[in-house]
């Protein structure tokens, strides 16, 4: 079983379209992060839930809205896309009260025609 | 925020040769986190080290954090140990933020 994985691996899309990532973990950790990693590797943190509450929201268009139905899942909704959004997209999981070590899933790269 | 560098930015060795990174921190921080991303684009955990000294295998890591450094270890490296190295710290002054560091990228060649 893999402790965080991500749905789909691969989305090809047109702009202006909308589409979801979905992350699920089965480690049992409160914490859950999206993070976007962009051509030049770089990773950057997006959204943070801690028990289905948002934590941490960096300056990320309000297009994008994680929704965390419950502590398993966060999954990730972004409208209207444009072409700046391709990049990787990787959910993580981590400990609450710290984070801990973080675990993360195999990402998803969403590339926008 | 907190600022993180890791050098050199990139490395290229012979397989069998060493090799030390480096991640250097601007603030405080509670934990340490050094990642391997893999020519898949896997991110895989190499070590959760907030200080002190921890080994694994061919690899071991330092975390001097009174001096806001840690030291990514490669012995005897091979060409499964090419990819991106990132170091992930946590700032003591925020909240369950994880700043990634600029990366490493390291070609192992045969």
């Amino acid at each position: 079983d893999t402790a965080v994985s991500q749905t789909p691996k691969y989305l090809v899309t047109q702009m202006g379209n909308d589409k979801s990532i979905k992350c699920e973990q089965n480690l049992g950790h409160d914490t859950m992060y999206w993070y976007k990693q962009d051509s030049k590797k770089f990773l950057k943190i997006m959204f943070s839930y801690n028990n289905k509450e948002l934590i941490i929201n960096e300056t990320v268009p309000n297009r994008f809205s994680p929704k965390s139905p419950d502590k398993a899942h966060l999954n990730l909704h972004i409208n209207s896309l444009e072409l700046g959004d391709s990049a990787v997209y990787f959910c993580a999981t981590a400990l609450a009260g710290g984070p801990g070590e973080l675990f993360f899933g195999e990402g998803s790269r969403l590339t926008v025609l | 925020g907190i600022q993180v560098e890791q050098s050199p930015p990139d490395l290229i060795l012979q397989e069998g040769a060493n090799s030390t990174l480096r991640c250097n921190f601007s603030d405080s921080v509670n934990n340490l986190q050094w990642f391997h991303q893999n020519p898949w684009g896997q991110l895989i955990n190499l070590f959760y080290i907030p200080s002190g000294t921890k080994q694994n295998g061919r690899l071991s890591a330092t975390t001097v954090a009174t001096e806001r450094y840690s030291l990514l270890y490669i012995s005897s490296s091979q060409t499964t140990d090419s990819g991106v190295y990132f170091c992930a710290v946590v700032n003591s002054g925020g909240y369950q933020k994880v700043t990634f560091g600029t990366g490493t990228k390291l070609q192992v060649i045969p």
